[in-house]
């Protein structure tokens, strides 16, 4: 099993342009999760979804957007990047709610 | 403010030396987890408790969850170059599916 994937690793963005991160796992996991991760701030949660077709906000949505349209994709979209969402961005699943948490790698994303 | 604290937020010590680490809230958690993470990777899970009081061991490290299930602690016994990382508490209430997260603490052991 690969577990959960990120990619990319790496991305510089330019204020305003877009992208989509994209997080993958292969446990049959229902609930899949999207942090950020800041220096010194722990992890935040942006968008979390419990089954297919169900997504929902966390504790920072604003300026991103998810999809779940099959078990194992959890994509996060960012409309018009700015800077503030230069962060650290893990992909998180478990297997139901309040179970372990298992991670991606992670995707490194500035904004200048 | 941070839901739950942790302290320290950075300790460097010398290889074979004890630390403690805690995690505090005023709040209830039905359940809290410890997870380590290591530069460049995700968090990974050490271990869950549940009961209040529970203590729970996993070879040098020793997890104890506190009787009102608002805080915990994780002990080092004799701490080694591989235990380096960032350890973080996290917990979830009974109302919902998030994860609640402390800020961690960043620990270096020096060989």
């Amino acid at each position: 099993n690969a577990g959960v994937t990120q990619t990319p690793k790496f991305r510089i963005l330019k204020i305003g342009q877009s992208m989509t991160l994209q997080c993958a796992q292969d446990m049959n996991h229902n609930y899949m999760y999207w942090y950020r991760q800041d220096p010194g701030m722990g992890l935040k949660l942006i968008y979390y979804s419990v089954g297919a077709g169900i997504t929902d906000k966390g504790e920072v949505p604003n300026g991103y957007n998810v999809s779940r349209s099959t078990t194992e994709d959890f994509p996060l979209r960012l409309e018009l990047a700015a800077p503030s969402q230069t962060s650290v961005y893990f992909c998180a699943s478990s297997y139901s709610g309040h179970n372990e948490q298992f991670f991606g790698p992670g995707t490194r994303l500035t904004v200048l | 403010t941070q839901l739950l604290e942790q302290s320290p937020q950075f300790l460097s010590i010398q290889e074979g030396e004890n630390l403690t680490v805690y995690c505090n809230s005023s709040s209830v958690f039905s359940s809290l987890q410890w997870y380590r993470q290591e530069p460049g990777e995700g968090p990974v899970l050490l271990v869950t408790v549940v009961t209040g009081g529970e203590v729970k061991k996993l070879k040098r490290l020793t997890f104890q969850f506190g009787d009102a299930r608002k805080d915990s602690s994780l002990h080092i016994t004799a701490a080694q170059p591989g235990d380096t990382g960032l350890y973080l508490c996290a917990g979830f209430m009974d109302s919902n599916y998030q994860l609640i997260w402390g800020a961690g603490t960043k620990l270096i052991i020096k060989p």
